[in-house]
């Protein structure tokens, strides 16, 4: 069965910490791992990754992918309080299945 | 106009009740999707519907009943619901064709009650 895990579920840190939050992921037929970020309702996108060892990185948000160990990371540096949020991690099949991760909780205090 | 639009924002309804689900976007994109996401849970799929086409339907329920009527509108239709179907019902959309190498872009859903 396919399933995507993260970790840490829940995260408290202060402003200007960095974090790392963690993804890995069994999932049949992999074409793609994703990252999104939901605050409210509506996910929004961050980075789709399909080769292992390239980062991708949007102002202080970056991410990598291990497609050997199966696993993908989201850095946030200098975080804000506007980064408080679900961040949400899928992997992407040939089948054109999408399957998210139970999400990893962030809560940024000032 | 990057949006998806859903409406309603919110929705009561009994178990008898008939009521439908609508999801719009303008900006071209040929795939859209329904994802169902309770409390704290992650979104789970349910359609994809490619080209104006159903191609994934991921055993829900024929209680809930997708249609596509043509590239820009979604709607799900919903019918004799169990309290246990109440979440947040979530509309995305992909440029292309659906596959898993889309950037899926979600519209704010409709958060759904049945008494």
């Amino acid at each position: 069965e396919d399933k995507v895990v993260q970790s840490p579920l829940s995260l408290v840190v202060h402003e200007g910490d960095t974090v790392t939050l963690n993804c890995s992921y069994e999932v049949t037929n992999f074409r793609s791992l994703l990252w999104y970020k939901q605050e409210k309702k509506a996910p929004t996108f961050l980075f789709m990754l399909t080769s292992s060892g390239i980062e991708k990185k949007s102002g202080r948000l970056s991410s990598i992918l291990d497609k050997k160990e199966l696993f993908s990371i989201l850095n946030i540096t200098a975080t804000q309080t506007g980064d408080s949020a679900v961040y949400l991690c899928a992997g992407g099949t040939s089948y054109d299945k999408v399957i998210f991760g139970p999400g990893t909780s962030l809560s940024v205090i000032p | 106009d990057t949006e998806v639009t859903q409406t309603p924002k919110h929705l009561v309804m009994g178990m008898t009740n008939k009521k439908s689900l609508k999801c719009e976007q303008h900006m071209g994109h040929r795939a859209m999707y329904w994802y169902k996401q309770k409390a704290k849970k992650p979104p789970e799929l349910m359609f994809v519907y490619s080209y104006e086409k159903l191609s994934i339907n991921e055993s829900v329920p024929s209680r809930f009943s997708p249609e596509c009527p043509n590239s820009s509108l979604l709607n799900l239709h919903l019918h004799a619901l169990q309290p246990e179907d109440s979440a947040l019902y979530l509309c995305a959309s992909s440029q292309g064709r659906a596959t898993a190498n889309e950037k899926l872009f979600f519209g704010s859903g409709t958060q759904l009650s049945v008494l």
